[in-house]
């Protein structure tokens, strides 16, 4: 059974400090990791993919990604109000023939004015 | 601006009525999933298809659910008969399947409530 295992939060940070989302994952084969969003009410949105150990920079988002550790994270730099949602950690097989995801419960993070 | 595109958006129906979602993937995309969201489950995978053929459904209750792909632009879920526990919102996502790009791009749900 794979699984992915997320902090169901809620995570509250002040307007401007950096949130920092974590996940960690079961199967060891995994390739392909991703980061969505998903605002109330709303579809997950895409957000962050990462396929490499190390990190990935876009804007104020960086994924972390250590796969001996199992572990992959997201940091959002300078949060706003707006990144208050819930954010998805998937993990896939990439390359595999019976590729699908498998997602974390997400953790709620709530940036406070 | 290419988006995966669902209707209804809102289905609110009596137990054992059928019920009808349908998809249209993202123009190019050859796979498509369907998947569940609750409060307590969290996201399911239901079913996905591959350049139209079923690769997996084994997350679908198979006496009550199935799932078609009719053709590139159409994928649908019905529910026959459905329950009061497939309230739920109902996603389908789609992506262009290949080694070191597989993400998913999702459709705005079906919200599914059943009486």
């Amino acid at each position: 059974q794979k699984e992915v295992e997320q902090n169901s939060g809620p995570l509250s940070v002040p307007e401007g400090a950096i949130a920092s989302l974590n996940c960690t994952y079961s199967d060891r084969v995994s390739q392909s990791f991703f980061w969505y969003r998903q605002y109330s009410g709303k579809s997950p949105e895409l957000i962050m993919s990462i396929y490499s150990n190390g990190d990935k920079e876009d804007g104020r988002f960086t994924a972390q990604l250590n796969k001996a550790s199992q572990y992959v994270s997201l940091l959002i730099r300078d949060s706003q109000p707006s990144d208050s949602a819930t954010y998805l950690c998937a993990v896939g097989n990439s390359g595999g023939s019976n590729y699908k995801l498998t997602f974390g419960k997400g953790t709620l993070l709530t940036v406070n004015p | 601006d290419a988006r995966v595109t669902q209707t209804p958006r809102h289905k609110v129906t009596e137990m054992g009525q059928e019920v009808t979602m349908r998809c249209q993937p993202i123009l190019g995309h050859n796979t498509v999933f369907w998947y569940r969201q609750t409060m307590m489950q969290g996201l399911e995978l239901l079913a996905y298809f591959r350049n139209r053929a079923p690769l997996d459904d084994s997350g679908m209750p198979k006496d009550r659910f199935s799932a078609e792909m009719p053709d590139a632009t159409l994928a649908t879920l019905k529910i026959q008969p459905s329950e009061p526990r497939d309230s739920a919102v109902y996603f389908c996502a789609s992506g262009f399947f290949r080694t070191g790009d597989d993400e998913q791009y999702f459709g705005p749900g079906t919200r599914l409530t059943v009486t």
